[in-house]
């Protein structure tokens, strides 16, 4: 297992339409959470799943984002009726409480949105 | 809330020599654990160093330490014999204990010169 990855990379669309982004989380890790991050800006919170149940999202999230983890696997990231204010970097990132977990991140390396 | 502030939005350092970069956060509660990450340019983000709150030694790993001033609720990173590899940018992190939510500051911006 080579890590987190998502897909796709970078994705540009025009303002209005529905992006989908995948994340694969390593394998054996449970947890898996889905942040934000503009330019200059840090990580912001979106939403966390542990195995498939949606544990906590963020009040922020507009009703357009809707995340799922169906299985407890991959997870998706869908924002519908994209505004230009959703342009970002959407980080996926996963854990597993073994032993000794103090809450490391194990992050990828993310999906550029560009909305036009 | 939690937040977390790191108020120097870009540093730099030459190569070899020792660098603090600042993080204070604020929070009610007394169960927690503080983390440093590092983002190089385009590549994914990693975990620096952490430390649980209820342990008065400070954390160190290899070059990196940090020191908790968990009164003052003050956790910096130094970065000792600097190197060019360092460059990136770094978010100070807090989680409460139990909880699974990270919270991360805007970030410092590190560049090592040459």
């Amino acid at each position: 297992d080579t890590g987190v990855s998502q897909d796709p990379r970078h994705k540009i669309t025009k303002r209005g339409q529905n992006v989908t982004f995948r994340c694969d989380p390593i394998s054996e890790h449970n947890r898996l959470y889905w942040y934000r991050q503009t330019l200059g800006q840090g990580p912001e919170f979106l939403t966390y799943f542990q195995n498939e149940a949606q544990l906590e999202k963020s009040r922020l999230l507009s009703d357009r984002f809707s995340a799922e983890r169906p299985k407890g696997s991959f997870s998706t990231l869908e924002i519908q009726r994209t505004e230009q204010g959703d342009s970002a970097m959407y980080l996926c990132a996963s854990s597993f409480p073994g032993q000794g977990f103090a809450g490391e991140l194990f992050f990828g390396e993310g999906s550029r949105l560009t909305v036009l | 809330a939690q937040t977390v502030t790191q108020s120097q939005p870009e540093m730099s350092v030459q190569e070899a020599e020792t660098v603090t970069l600042s993080c204070t956060y604020d929070t009610s509660e007394s169960n927690y654990y503080l983390f440093w990450y590092k983002q190089p340019p385009s590549r994914q983000m990693i975990l620096v160093i952490r430390q649980e709150a209820y342990k008065q030694q400070n954390a160190t790993e290899n070059r990196f330490s940090v020191n908790f001033q968990k009164a003052a609720k003050s956790f910096s990173l130094k970065i000792s014999d600097s190197q060019l590899g360092d460059t990136a940018m770094y978010f100070c992190a807090f989680m409460r204990g139990g909880y699974q939510k990270v919270t991360f500051g805007t970030g410092t911006k590190l560049q090592v010169i040459p």
